[in-house]
């Protein structure tokens, strides 16, 4: 089974701030790699997915990056409605783990 | 608009079993794999598992295989999830989520719908 790790668990920041969360897959994933944040009581949603690719309707300042085993996410200038817990999935084979999840909530 | 409803909270026993459905609308129901995926209380996302509708073809996590049944209903687009021997350690949020993209190999790419999640609660 493929294992995910992400760092930093838990971070905190202020609006405006630049935010990298990175993502590590315990083998070669190619770009088959997700980003979800997920609010409190809410589903989660998908921001990225093949690793790059931004799903429709979400704010330009999200990106992703990387392949293989390493990979980031990058929000460019912090807003308040992204205080949330952010997960890196992996979609390369079954089962298709989650990373820990990273928290962002403000500083 | 494509969505996908989960049943209603539930509160079990030990011991008894649970089917929790998730209705499909908007979309052709068949050509979309379908993620199951547990959140536990203060912990994270558990990928349980992955059906395709069309043909019923599933793959359950070792995590869960054997402790889980999945199934669909084609004429009522809606997939279902099946707790079996319910234990208290299996409450949690319950979700089915869509995967982007349509087709045999769309499972390789994200999961851009959700349900909305079902709340299990197990206790004696």
């Amino acid at each position: 089974d493929i294992q995910m790790t992400q760092s930093p668990s838990s971070l905190s920041a202020s609006v405006g701030d630049r935010v990298t969360i990175a993502c590590r897959a315990s083998q070669n994933i190619y770009n088959y790699l997700s980003w979800y944040q997920q609010k409190p009581g809410k589903a989660p949603k998908l921001l990225i997915y093949d690793a790059s690719t931004l799903q429709s309707g979400v704010p330009l300042r999200f990106s992703g990056s990387g392949s293989g085993a390493d990979f980031t996410l990058t929000i460019s200038s912090l807003q308040a409605e992204d205080f949330a817990i952010y997960y890196c999935q992996q979609s390369y084979t079954t089962p298709m783990s989650f990373g820990p999840g990273t928290k962002v909530d403000i500083k | 608009e494509v969505q996908l409803v989960q049943s209603g909270a539930a509160v079990r026993k030990p011991g008894q079993s649970l089917k929790i459905s998730c209705k499909g609308s908007g979309y052709s129901f068949i050509d979309y794999w379908i993620t199951w995926v547990r959140l536990m209380p203060g912990k994270g996302l558990e990928w349980m598992g992955i059906i395709f509708p069309d043909d019923s073809s599933l793959k359950y996590s070792p995590s869960f295989e054997g402790q889980v049944t999945f199934s669909v209903d084609k004429s009522n687009t809606t997939a279902y999830l099946q707790l079996n021997s319910l234990k208290a350690s299996d409450t949690a949020i319950y979700y089915c989520a869509r995967h982007y993209a349509p087709g045999w190999a769309g499972y390789q790419i994200g999961l851009d719908v959700w349900g909305q999640g079902t709340t299990v609660a197990v206790s004696s």
